[in-house]
């Protein structure tokens, strides 16, 4: 069964920095792996989807990569702003779950100006 | 482009009464279709499944049941809720198809549900 870990739990950086957050997977059989972030009392909103086969994606001030054979995802957030405070949930979508994905339980980030 | 509503938004509900939230895609044809609960202080946990139209799979046992009628409409139901039902619910879907934006899993804006 696949189990999808998050450290840490929560982070709280001052303005301008940069930051990375961790997903960890215990199994390497997965077919794609997502990043979300969740404001307070909201949706998903999706980030960045890495398949496979890739090794990662970058968006603007995001850089995701995935190391399939160690089980390990990162986040990458350049030059972090208060914008940036939420919650970031990665995803696993793994071969023996069928078409879902497993969630992590989340980061929560505080980006302080 | 794609869209996704679910609502309502907010619902307060007695224990023992029934529910039904509504989730409906926009722009696509086919798609799988999700429905997860976030609980306070906890993870998404995936309910229900649904690769087609009648075709539903459940994850977790619970007094929730989930029903496709059509092709991009899906519902979530009970007939008696229990204060552990209470939880944000959030609908997604996701096009398995090639090309851009394909296994791009995409949620609603939620709806959450108090239980009294």
């Amino acid at each position: 069964k696949q189990e999808v870990t998050q450290i840490p739990a929560a982070l709280s950086v001052p303005e301008g920095e940069n930051l990375v957050l961790n997903c960890s997977f215990t199994d390497s059989a997965i077919y794609n792996l997502q990043w979300f972030r969740q404001d307070p009392g909201k949706g998903l909103t999706s980030l960045l989807l890495i398949q496979s086969s890739q090794r990662e994606q970058t968006s603007g001030r995001l850089n995701a990569s995935l190391d399939k054979s160690s089980g390990r995802s990162t986040l990458y957030i350049a030059a972090s702003q208060p914008g940036d405070s939420a919650t970031y949930l990665c995803a696993v979508g793994s071969l023996d779950y069928g078409q879902n994905f497993v969630f992590g339980p989340g980061t929560r980030l505080s980006v302080l100006p | 482009s794609q869209t996704i509503h679910q609502w309502p938004a907010t619902l307060v509900q007695p224990v023992g009464s029934p529910l039904s939230l509504e989730c409906t895609v926009e722009g696509t044809s086919n798609p799988n279709l999700y429905w997860y609960r976030q609980a306070a202080g906890r993870g998404l946990q995936l309910l229900f499944y649904s690769v087609g139209i009648g075709q539903i799979s459940s994850e977790v046992p619970q007094n929730l049941s989930a029903s496709r009628p059509q092709d991009r409409q899906f519902i979530l139901s009970s007939k008696k809720l229990l204060l552990s039902d209470s939880g944000f619910y959030l609908c997604a879907w996701m096009r398995l198809a090639g090309g851009s934006g394909a296994n791009v899993l995409t949620f609603g804006a939620g709806s959450r549900l108090t239980v009294l």
